[in-house]
């Protein structure tokens, strides 16, 4: 159980394009999704909360009009890197927190690789 | 600003040797500590911490927080070359949405 899966696992767009990524949850409900960012040799950076329903919270530093998230049901988060440029070529990771079980876990899916060329 | 410092960066050994990975960490509120191994995709959970002096045991893996101190241990012993990948320390706390912070990651390769 608690199998998060994300569409693409990779994609490479011209300059300019928009990229949307899918984060499911496969078996459970997950009221609250998140996504990071990861580049090469360098952690997970939080990017995005995302909840079921609800506006996205951003963090410091990340915009909101070029990352643009959408929890439109309880298996479902997708975001969307909006006019994408090669700064953004980066590993994009969701996680969620499935609603019936112990606050504190997070199930993380594969990560999607984004190149822009 | 919640805050994650791993330690070393990278760490090379080989096969039998016994590794400790250090995870110090400044956060608002704290509720647990996690450690996660990540090789070439996405984190693959280990640990989860929330009580100061409890050993945690998988195997050849055994971690502890010490929450007086701000500190996390994660030991590996008898190592394997399997074990190679960067172990991530994450620590929640702060808002209500269960934000996770990660720290920047000990790359560990274990040699034949």
């Amino acid at each position: 159980g608690a199998v998060v899966s994300q569409h693409p696992s990779w994609v490479i767009c011209k300059s300019g394009t928009s990229v949307k990524i899918e984060c499911r949850s496969l078996d459970f409900q997950a009221t609250t999704m998140f996504w990071y960012r990861q580049f090469p040799k360098q952690s997970l950076m939080l990017m995005a909360t995302s909840n079921e329903g609800s506006k996205a919270t951003y963090e410091q530093g990340v915009e909101k009009d070029k990352f643009l998230i959408n929890h439109a049901s309880l298996t479902l988060s997708t975001l969307t890197v909006t006019s994408a440029h090669p700064e953004d070529s980066s590993f994009y990771i969701c996680s969620a927190r499935d609603r019936d079980r112990d606050y504190n876990e997070q199930f993380f899916g594969p990560g999607t690789r984004l190149t822009v060329l | 600003e919640d805050k994650v410092v791993q330690s070393p960066l990278s760490l090379v050994v080989h096969e039998g040797d016994t590794v400790t990975l250090n995870c110090s960490y400044e956060v608002t509120n704290f509720r647990s500590l996690l450690w996660y191994k990540q090789e070439k995709k996405a984190p693959t959970f280990l640990f989860m911490l929330t009580s100061s002096g409890i050993e945690k045991k998988s195997g050849r893996l055994s971690s502890i927080l010490d929450k007086k101190e701000l500190f996390s241990i994660l030991n590996i012993t008898a190592t394997q070359t399997g074990d190679s990948a960067v172990y991530l320390c994450a620590v929640k706390g702060g808002t209500s949405y269960g934000k996770l912070t990660f720290g920047q990651g000990t790359i560990l390769t274990v040699h034949p």
